[in-house]
């Protein structure tokens, strides 16, 4: 069964960076992409960007210049990276396995960290 | 980026109803259409994938059905523990995109 622990700053002031990272207990870390979603009461569910063990990369267009995501397999954890926030970016972060989207096999994700409120204000 | 829409936004209903949600999106998207269930403070629970198939360890008494743009989850009877918000996500093409959700609860 796998678990997944994240952590990270829960309260930030505008321009601050928001970091947080999760880790993966239990299964293979290998092989499977690993994804970052948002949910918001005024955007909802948003996905936010995804990585593999091997560091392939994709990103939301829509917050790509702010974000970077990042992994350690040595440690079995990713991180997120957003620059820059805003109270638009106030919301529960969580981390997930999976990827967002693929045709050469089928995406979900499937385990889920437990979530992070991360408040911006000022 | 394509965008779901979820009907009906929210229901009542009764242990042991059987309940439908549909949700369509703004363009056709094979059969690549999740579904999750949430409860409040926690997060997401994959139920279905592939508009169809069962994620394992959930009831038999969900099912996913539809493809191209239309799509549906139905619970046959639904149980006290699945008073709950639901939402589909498309995974054609990114960014995957979450339907805005259907709230479920008690009559």
């Amino acid at each position: 069964q796998v678990q997944i622990q994240q952590w990270g700053a829960g309260l930030l002031k505008p321009s601050e960076t928001l970091s947080l990272t999760c880790a993966a207990d239990g299964g293979s870390f290998v092989a499977y992409y690993w994804s970052w979603i948002r949910q918001s009461p005024v955007k909802g569910l948003e996905w936010i960007a995804e990585i593999n063990d091997i560091g392939n990369t994709d990103y939301n267009p829509s917050l790509k210049s702010r974000v970077t995501i990042s992994i350690d397999t040595s440690k079995k954890q990713f991180s997120l990276k957003l620059t820059s926030v805003t109270a638009a970016d106030t919301a529960v972060y969580y981390c997930a396995r999976g990827r967002n989207a693929c045709t050469n096999g089928m995406c979900y994700f499937d385990y889920w960290g437990q979530g992070t409120l991360t408040t911006v204000s000022s | 980026d394509i965008q779901m829409t979820q009907s009906p936004s929210s229901l009542s209903a009764s242990v042991g109803d059987r309940v439908t949600i549909t949700c369509r999106a703004s363009q056709g998207i094979s059969s690549y259409l999740n579904w999750y269930q949430q409860k409040p403070g926690k997060a997401p629970k994959l139920l279905i994938y592939a508009a169809s198939s069962l994620q394992s360890g959930v009831p038999s008494r969900f099912r996913g059905s539809g493809s191209g743009r239309e799509f549906t989850l139905t619970i046959s009877s639904v149980q006290s523990e699945d008073f709950a918000t639901y939402y589909c996500q498309q995974s054609y093409s990114s960014p995957g995109t979450f339907g805005p959700g259907t709230r479920v609860d008690i009559k």
